[in-house]
């Protein structure tokens, strides 16, 4: 088993900027990459992005117009997923997952973070 | 990008019997140097992160049920569940990982009737 623990429920108001964290054992941020999905309110998963045990990063450029930062602090074993300027339509449950090394499917899951946007 | 369109949005199948779950990707997400599909199928149960059931399109996951499987081509696949149980009520997400950025099917809700 491999616990993914993360940080607790935000509440924002738009053109804020939120920061999650995902903490394991150390050994996973420099074996696999890490990757984020949200979840807006009784709605499908949607990809954000991933790191990589070298520390590059991919995010979905195009859907979230560089507003996501994916960074690691390999001392704490811990990752973390900053937004920046956060729109109603931020509103989710962001999940840190493990890619187990296969190319991108997600095995270990964290228990969900809600963030909310509201004025 | 590439898209996923899963079919059908809903399904209610009676407990014993098969349920067939199918999930289109825009492009191909067979890659050619391994001959693998790229393609993961999750369950999702309220409240609960999803759980990974099938990679590579049909290599279950290691403690998932053998009532559960998946198949598929290049571009089309199936997720089935050869006898519903009543846990299985749930909704099925496919999912690319092929190229990013990854991509989800919009989900299916599996039911009882």
């Amino acid at each position: 088993q491999v616990h993914l623990v993360q940080s607790g429920a935000e509440v924002k108001k738009p053109g804020a900027s939120v920061k999650v964290s995902c903490k394991a054992p150390g050994y996973i941020f420099t074996t696999y990459h890490i990757h984020w999905v949200r979840q807006a309110p009784g709605q499908g998963l949607e990809w954000v992005g991933l790191i990589k045990p070298s520390g590059d990063t991919e995010t979905d450029a195009q859907n979230f117009q560089g507003r996501v930062t994916i960074t690691r602090d390999t001392s704490t074993s811990t990752v973390y997923m900053e937004m920046s300027s956060l729109r109603l339509e931020d509103t989710a449950v962001y999940y840190c997952a493990r890619d187990p090394g296969y190319g991108g499917n997600l095995d270990y899951w964290g228990q969900g973070t809600l963030v909310t946007v509201s004025s | 990008d590439i898209v996923m369109t899963q079919s059908p949005d809903s399904l209610a199948v009676s407990l014993g019997e098969r349920a067939t779950i199918n999930c289109k990707s825009s492009q191909s997400i067979l890659y050619s140097s391994d001959n693998k599909k790229y393609l993961a199928w999750y369950q999702q149960k309220p409240g609960q992160p999803p759980k990974l059931l099938i990679y590579w399109a049909s290599i279950r996951e290691s403690g998932v049920p053998d009532r559960f499987s998946g198949s598929g081509s290049a571009t089309d696949f199936t997720l089935t569940i050869s006898s519903l149980q009543a846990e299985d009520v749930a909704v099925y997400y496919c999912q690319q990982y092929y190229r990013t950025p990854f991509s989800f099917g919009q989900g299916t809700k599996l039911e009882i009737k």
